[in-house]
Formats: C-alpha cells, sequence, structure tokens
C-alpha cells in the first residue's frame, strides 16, 4: 500500500524567502507525482505533475524534483508572496488502478 | 488543462436523507473516475475508484452500501450518499483521468456536505 508523507506539516516564512516542501513516498513503482495547492474550504489547484521519467518540472516560481529510486520529492517555491499561503499536497499516482494517494499535506503561511 | 465540474458545491440536508453529487468531465472522456473525502484538517482520502460500465472498486472500510457510486456514462459519474448522518459530514471531491496510462488527474472543485 502507499503510503505518502510530507514535511514539515506546517511552516512560515517571511516574505520573499526561498522554500523547500518534502514529499516522501514508499513505494518507488509510480506513473507520476503532482503537486497541489488547497486554499481554504476550497477545492484542489494543480501545479506541477512529474512523470515517472522525469527529474524535474518548473513553472514561473515553482520547480518540483522527483527521485524516484529513493521516494522522494521536492516543491521548491523562489521568492515567496502572502498569496502562496495556502496548504500544498503532494499526490503519488500507482498501483493496478493508477490511484493518487495524497500526503499529508505542509501548510504554508507567508508572512508579509 | 481539462475541466472537471462538480455539482454541487455545497449542500446540507437532514439525518436520514440521502444527497447525490455529480462529478462531469466536461472536455474529456474518462473511463475511470475516483472519489475522496476530506476531513477537517487532514488529507484527501480515496473511497472509491469507479469505472464507466461497472461496479466501483471500494477501499477498504468504506461502506458501499452507503456510499453509492454509479459510473453511468463516459463523462459522468455520481456518489449518493444514503441515510445520511452528521458524522458524513465532510468535504467530498472527484478526480478524472483523461486516458488510462501516465496521464494527469483533474479534480473537481469539491462539494461540503453537512448533515443536521
Amino acid at each position: 500500500k502507499q503510503e505518502v508523507t510530507q514535511i514539515p506539516a506546517a511552516l512560515s516564512v517571511p516574505e520573499g524567502e526561498n522554500l523547500v516542501l518534502n514529499c516522501s513516498f514508499t513505494d518507488s513503482a509510480i506513473y507520476n507525482l503532482q503537486w497541489f495547492r488547497q486554499d481554504p474550504g476550497k477545492g484542489l489547484t494543480s501545479l506541477l505533475l512529474i512523470q515517472s521519467s522525469q527529474r524535474e518540472q518548473t513553472s514561473g516560481r515553482l520547480n518540483a524534483s522527483l527521485d524516484k529510486s529513493s521516494g522522494r520529492s521536492t516543491l521548491y517555491i523562489a521568492a515567496s508572496q502572502p498569496g502562496d499561503s495556502a496548504t500544498y499536497l503532494c499526490a503519488v499516482n500507482s498501483g493496478g488502478y493508477q490511484k493518487v494517494t495524497f500526503g499529508t499535506g505542509t501548510k504554508l503561511q507567508v508572512i508579509p | 488543462g481539462a475541466v472537471v465540474s462538480q455539482h454541487p458545491s455545497w449542500v446540507i440536508c437532514k439525518s436520514g436523507t440521502s444527497v447525490k453529487i455529480e462529478c462531469r468531465s466536461l472536455d474529456f472522456q474518462a473511463t475511470t473516475m475516483f472519489w475522496y473525502r476530506q476531513f477537517p484538517k487532514q488529507s484527501l482520502m480515496l473511497m472509491a475508484t469507479s469505472n464507466e460500465g461497472s461496479k466501483a472498486t471500494y477501499e477498504q472500510g468504506v461502506e458501499k452500501d452507503k456510499f453509492l457510486i454509479n459510473h453511468a456514462s463516459l463523462t459522468l459519474s455520481t456518489l449518493t450518499v444514503t441515510s445520511a448522518h452528521p458524522e458524513d459530514s465532510s468535504f467530498y471531491i472527484c478526480s478524472a483521468r483523461r486516458g488510462s496510462v501516465n496521464t494527469e488527474a483533474f479534480f473537481g472543485q469539491g462539494t461540503r456536505l453537512t448533515v443536521v
């Protein structure tokens, strides 16, 4: 059974800082991995998708890396802004039905 | 990206009644859809995998008779919470995948269910 863990559970940083969110998963036989953000009481916004054959993906100030063999992914946010405050979820696509298993989430607060 | 629409976005119902939530893929066909629930301050937990034209596959611990899933077409899956109780109050969200291999999962905006 795939298990996905995110560290830290919560993070508070001043505006402008660069930061790294971590995701680890137990079964390295994955199809792909996605990073999402979720605002309070809202649905999910997809940020980045990394296929199992890829090492990283970039979108604007976001960069996600994948080390499948070690079961790790990181989300790097450059020059953080208050608008980046949200919960960030890592989701791993694996298994026979390609089920998406979500991590525990990192709640980010960027202080102006 | 592809669009997955979920309706309603929120619903309040009385204990003992049933509530139906719809999940539609608006611009693609989805042979497989997934239903999740999220309790406050927790992550999303997969409830079941819905396959078009066949029975849904439920995760361990999820009551299939309470959470009825129907995937009658390639663009629509429904989740019916039967005889709802306050402990069923949660955020329910669906997901659909375009294609079958290594494709991105698209999520609906979620449904906030409150049972009073």
